[in-house]
């Protein structure tokens, strides 16, 4: 149980565009879903925190207009990267949990190079 | 606010030896701590948690102790195999903010035949 998916699992885009993560609680409700930005051997950097049915928080330093998070579903969050640029390049994690739990179920992981 | 400290790698060992990996802690209140593992090119998985003071967690051989009185979680395994290459993160989470992980800074383990 608790497993959470991420589409895709790679992508490559061109400076400039947009592109969509999916992010999904397969077999359980996620009542909050975070997303993760990780650097080449460094630690996760939380981007953000979406309650479903309500607007993402978004951490300090993190541009909320170029990182679009949409919790529309108790099993889906999506984040869009728009107008992307290289600097944008990195591996993106999601995580989810259920109302009242501690634990976070992790996905697997995308990873976004922009050309 | 709360932070995670971990010992910084890369660690190298041979097979068969032993493994630990300090982690430290502040935070208010009575967090859950938690060591996660990620293997490469793959997202976090979780190893072991606990939730309260003196609450040891274990999972494949390895072992975390809830330490208060020292906050620290420090991580062990008493025969690490070279499948045991990966990175760990030693992680607290706290009633406030919705639970937000804190991550320490990540500590790489290779482990040589």
């Amino acid at each position: 149980g608790a497993v959470v998916s991420q589409h895709p699992s790679r992508v490559i885009c061109k400076s400039g565009t947009s592109v969509k993560i999916e992010c999904r609680s397969l077999d359980f409700q996620a009542t909050t879903m975070f997303w993760y930005r990780q650097f080449p051997k460094q630690s996760l950097m939380l981007m953000a925190t979406s309650n479903e049915g309500s607007k993402a928080t978004y951490e300090q330093g993190v541009e909320k207009d170029k990182f679009l998070i949409n919790h529309a579903s108790l099993t889906l969050s999506t984040l869009t990267v728009t107008s992307a640029h290289p600097e944008d390049s990195s591996f993106y994690i999601c995580s989810a949990r259920e109302r009242g739990g501690r634990e976070q179920y992790f996905g697997p992981g995308t990873r976004l190079t922009v050309t | 606010g709360n932070s995670v400290t971990q010992m910084e790698g890369p660690v190298t060992l041979s097979e068969e030896a032993f493994l630990t990996i300090n982690c430290t802690y502040t935070a208010t209140g009575y967090p859950s701590l938690f060591w996660y593992v990620q293997y490469p090119g793959e997202g976090l998985q979780l190893l072991l948690k606990a939730t309260k003071a003196d609450d040891k967690g274990s999972n494949k051989g390895f072992e975390a102790t809830y330490r208060k009185e020292t906050t620290s979680f420090h991580l062990e395994k008493g025969s690490v195999q070279v499948s045991d290459s990966a990175v760990y993160f030693c992680a607290l989470s706290a009633l406030e903010g919705w639970g937000k992980l804190q991550f320490g800074a990540g500590t790489q383990v290779v482990v040589t035949p």
